[in-house]
């Protein structure tokens, strides 16, 4: 298996733009998580799918940021507008299922830069 | 609220050298706990998980975890540290809700020759 697809890998934009990013679970997980990773707050979770349905998105800073699942294979988080504080590295990973002893797999990440 | 905390945020040790790399919990519950490393550029691979049983576990990579619940830990130890062991570690607790996590701030492993 190919593992978790994260794409692009690198994003450059100027504040006030639209940014999509996308993400590929491994084939036959159930569950997607988006992640957000910076030096001052370190690894966040943003929000976590099931089925497809969003669980919990208490972690989404503002309305600034959405999520989709739209269907098994494809997730998108986008952010509208960006701002300089939302640089980072943006990780997806994915589960089996929604069982707690469950390994996450995460893909390598899209790191964002807001200019 | 589940929380994780790692004390260490560097550490540097020598090649061949031993480790241990520190990993303090809160849960109300038996909680499942989890230590990733990820590598430079690289997303989080897992080393280890414990849930249950013998609270002594062994990771790939050669790495092994103790689960202590009366100290509330979950630490990391290497018997003979290799190069390529340099990367960041994050200890994470699960249990509450479904498969969320909560991962400690990390640390950094630094290999000296």
């Amino acid at each position: 298996d190919a593992g978790v697809i994260q794409s692009p890998r690198h994003e450059v934009t100027e504040m006030g733009q639209e940014v999509t990013l996308r993400c590929k679970p491994i084939s036959g997980h159930n569950s997607l998580f988006w992640y957000r990773q910076t030096m001052m707050r370190g690894l966040e979770l943003l929000i976590y799918f099931n089925n497809n349905v969003p669980i919990d998105d208490s972690g989404m800073p503002e309305d600034r940021f959405s999520a989709k699942m739209p269907n098994a294979s494809f997730s998108t988080l986008k952010i509208q507008p960006s701002e300089p504080r939302d640089s980072a590295v943006y990780f997806c990973a994915s589960t089996p299922g929604p069982i707690s002893t469950d390994t996450q797999y995460f893909g390598p990440g899209t790191r964002l830069t807001v200019l | 609220a589940q929380s994780v905390t790692q004390p260490d945020i560097h550490i540097t040790v020598s090649e061949g050298a031993s480790l241990e790399l520190r990993c303090n919990y809160s849960y109300g519950a038996t909680p499942y706990l989890f230590w990733y490393v990820q590598s430079p550029g690289q997303g989080l691979q897992l080393l280890l998980k414990y849930f249950s049983g013998d609270t002594l576990v062994q990771g790939i990579k050669g790495f092994e975890a103790e689960f202590k619940r009366s100290q509330s830990s979950f630490n990391l130890r290497k018997p003979s540290v290799h190069w390529s062991d340099a990367a960041e570690y994050f200890c994470a607790v699960g249990g509450n809700a479904g498969n969320m996590l909560t991962f400690g701030g990390g640390t950094r492993l630094m290999v000296k020759p």
